[in-house]
């Protein structure tokens, strides 16, 4: 079956840029949604078909797809960034929904 | 707004059976894919099924096919998933999610598997 795989952690200084990568088997060919977790919440959909953002989440949120490599943005980070982060994708072969295993962001 | 709300939760001993379900609002059920996921606390995030708008077509994880049913009412604006013959391994919360991408997410419902 098709594998997501993240960074188990990230760290970053308040004000600057957050990159946390999702890896896959040409992932590029697959579209890629992003959502961020924090303690004791749901999940909540930050990134949509690789880069579009829905209603109510900040323009410092950004994506990108090419090769193999899926890349979540987050530019002057805030300490409110401070979640898990969590890439999906839908597997066409094996007609599943695949999850990356998560990055923690801690903001310094 | 987009409402879901998880019920069923609960201790259950290992080969039993569970039945979960998800009230919705705020959007026209009927026209969009609801799905199930789960998380041991802790750990990641897991698509366990899914089920079209006009539940003709329902997928599952290879690690839940056979033991779980996923079903939607679209009269009732509900979706639920049937789960038997439980394992320790199925202790987790389980979300209740809509649509393709999964856009939204209800609060989830605890399920623990234990003797």
């Amino acid at each position: 079956s098709y594998v997501l795989t993240q960074p188990p952690s990230v760290s970053v200084a308040p004000g600057k840029t957050a990159s946390i990568t999702c890896g896959g088997d040409n992932i590029e060919a697959k579209s890629v949604h992003w959502c961020q977790q924090k303690p004791g919440q749901a999940p909540l959909l930050v990134i949509y078909y690789d880069n579009d953002r829905p209603s109510g989440v900040p323009e410092r949120f950004s994506g990108s797809n090419s090769g193999n490599t899926a890349t979540l943005t987050i530019n002057r980070v805030e300490a409110g960034d401070e979640a898990d982060y969590y890439c999906q994708a839908w597997d066409i072969a094996s007609d599943h929904w695949v999850f990356g295993g998560g990055t923690k962001l801690t903001v310094l | 707004e987009v409402q879901l709300v998880e019920s069923g939760g609960g201790l259950v001993q290992p080969g039993g059976s569970l039945r979960l379900s998800c009230a919705a609002s705020g959007f026209t059920f009927s026209s969009h894919w609801m799905h199930w996921v789960r998380q041991v606390p802790g750990k990641g995030l897991v698509w366990v099924s899914r089920i079209n708008s006009d539940g003709t077509t329902t997928t599952y994880a290879d690690s839940v096919k056979g033991r779980f049913t996923i079903s939607r009412d679209d009269a009732q604006n509900t979706v639920s998933l049937q789960m038997n013959n439980l394992r320790v391994e199925d202790t987790a919360m389980y979300f209740c999610v809509k649509g393709e991408p999964l856009d939204y997410w209800g609060q989830g419902t605890l399920v623990t598997v234990s003797s």
